[in-house]
């Protein structure tokens, strides 16, 4: 069963647009709930993360919100630029020794930004 | 200072054949891991091995093997590969496992095909 799901798959933006990726996820457990952004032939590269003790994340033009009782987060991508354009996965993982960091991924959203 | 490194990047395998997937990490990683990317499914965790000389089941370990040679090298090993089985494979090392203060670098991919 997948235990965090992503919407939309694919999502394409005006370039100046916002872009919003949202992921919701099912184990409580999960305390630890990063971004990572994947380039064509490329492997995924962590793009900003979240703990849930906070609402809210900020860097640069990255945003992430998270919303723990309807265990739910976002991604939001302000004054999106075509350089933006590539996969993006969300992801979820525990931080007790026993699970270690393995993560557990959305499916992944094709963003599209057109100039 | 080259990272993740996987070999082969592209393969094409019979039915039935064997074959293995190189990992190797420079950056004194401890724990180690080997996903694969699937259209519309994220990425999925095989196997992955928390320190030197243990490996464990992730999600999906089904035909596949491992080892974790040595601190620096992770192997995936198809021992009679199945058409399921195509896809791209992503090796990921982290500092240590448990801490999301590391970030968990991901190898550029290996991309299988099994015919």
């Amino acid at each position: 069963q997948q235990q965090v799901k992503q919407s939309p798959q694919s999502l394409i933006v005006q370039k100046g647009g916002i872009s919003i990726i949202n992921c919701a996820y099912e184990n409580t457990a999960f305390d630890y709930f990063p971004w990572y952004q994947q380039f064509p032939g490329k492997g995924p590269a962590l793009l900003i993360a979240i703990r849930p003790d906070v609402s809210e994340k900020k860097e640069g033009r990255f945003t992430i919100s998270f919303n723990k009782s309807a265990k739910q987060f976002s991604l939001h991508i302000m004054d999106s630029q075509p350089g933006d354009s590539a996969t993006y996965f969300c992801a979820a993982s525990m931080s007790a020794e026993t699970s270690g960091s393995r993560l557990t991924f959305g499916e992944g959203t094709q963003l599209t930004v057109n100039p | 200072n080259a990272g993740v490194t996987q070999t082969p990047k592209f393969q094409v395998l019979k039915t039935g054949q064997s074959m293995t997937l190189q990992c190797a990490q420079d950056m004194n990683h401890n724990s180690m891991y080997w996903y694969r990317q699937d259209p519309g499914m994220g990425l999925r965790l095989i196997y992955y091995s928390a320190s030197e000389g243990t490996t464990d089941k992730g999600e999906v370990p089904n035909g596949y093997n491992v080892s974790r040679l040595n601190k620096r090298e992770f192997s995936l090993r198809l021992e009679s590969a199945a058409p399921s089985q195509t896809s791209v494979y992503f090796c990921a090392s982290i500092k240590r496992q448990g801490s999301h203060r590391n970030t968990i670098y991901f190898g550029e991919g290996s991309w299988l095909t099994v015919v």
